[in-house]
């Protein structure tokens, strides 16, 4: 069936440090890709998003990464700061509206 | 502008009472989704109702649930029987199905069941 997974479920980077988060996804028909910021006690919020068609966007001090090929998506962030500790979800269009979740990524930014 | 908001923010219930939580969509928004989100878990899908067509309640886990959507706007799930197991935070979000498929997320429901 579809998933949306991720490599690693916690990770810990140092302030100033360059974070990378990855998500596999198994439905080689979905066209578009989201990432989604979580802090503790509240909703997801939309970080950036790419479509089938490209294979990098890039916004402010995040990119965001397509490889089609092997499936696979990553968000990097830039000079994280601790503002950017939560909990990070790929997301993939899969038929028509529906979206699909991957688990999350709990980023730490250690000072 | 408004975004999405949902209520209550938290809901405390015992086991077997039926429940209500409200979603009102950002206006204009023609597509809106309720997820379920346990602790420490990822989302859930569990409806999703697009402009006047038939939702798609794929997601629903039973026949408890249930959800509506009036006027194309403010969207209520109904959980019916409640159980212990259906204690979680209940995410809605919107999508303008226009021009962008970015979903908005309301900061939910954290549902209790004792």
């Amino acid at each position: 069936g579809e998933s949306v997974g991720l490599h690693l479920p916690t990770l810990s980077v140092q302030e100033g440090d360059n974070s990378i988060i990855n998500c596999a996804y198994s439905n080689s028909a979905s066209d578009y890709f989201i990432w989604y910021k979580q802090e503790s006690g509240k909703g997801p919020q939309f970080i950036i998003d790419i479509r089938s068609n490209m294979d990098k966007r890039q916004g402010q001090r995040v990119t965001v990464l397509l490889n089609k090929t092997v499936k696979h998506l990553s968000l990097q962030i830039a000079a994280t700061q601790p503002g950017d500790s939560a909990v990070y979800f790929c997301a993939e269009k899969s038929g028509g509206q529906n979206f699909v979740f991957g688990p999350g990524t709990r980023l730490s930014v250690l000072p | 502008g408004a975004g999405v908001s949902q209520s209550p923010s938290n809901k405390v219930t015992e086991k077997g009472k039926d429940v209500e939580l409200r979603c009102d969509p950002i206006s204009g928004h023609t597509a809106l989704y309720w997820y379920r989100q346990s602790l420490g878990q990822g989302l859930e899908f569990l409806i999703y109702f697009q402009g006047n067509s038939a939702p798609d309640k794929s997601g629903l886990p039973s026949d408890r649930f249930s959800a509506e959507r009036t006027g194309g706007s403010v969207s209520t799930l109904t959980i019916q029987r409640t159980q212990q197991e259906d204690s979680a935070v209940y995410l809605c979000a919107s999508l303008e199905g226009r021009s962008t498929d970015t979903q908005y997320f309301g900061p939910g429901t954290r549902l209790t069941v004792l």
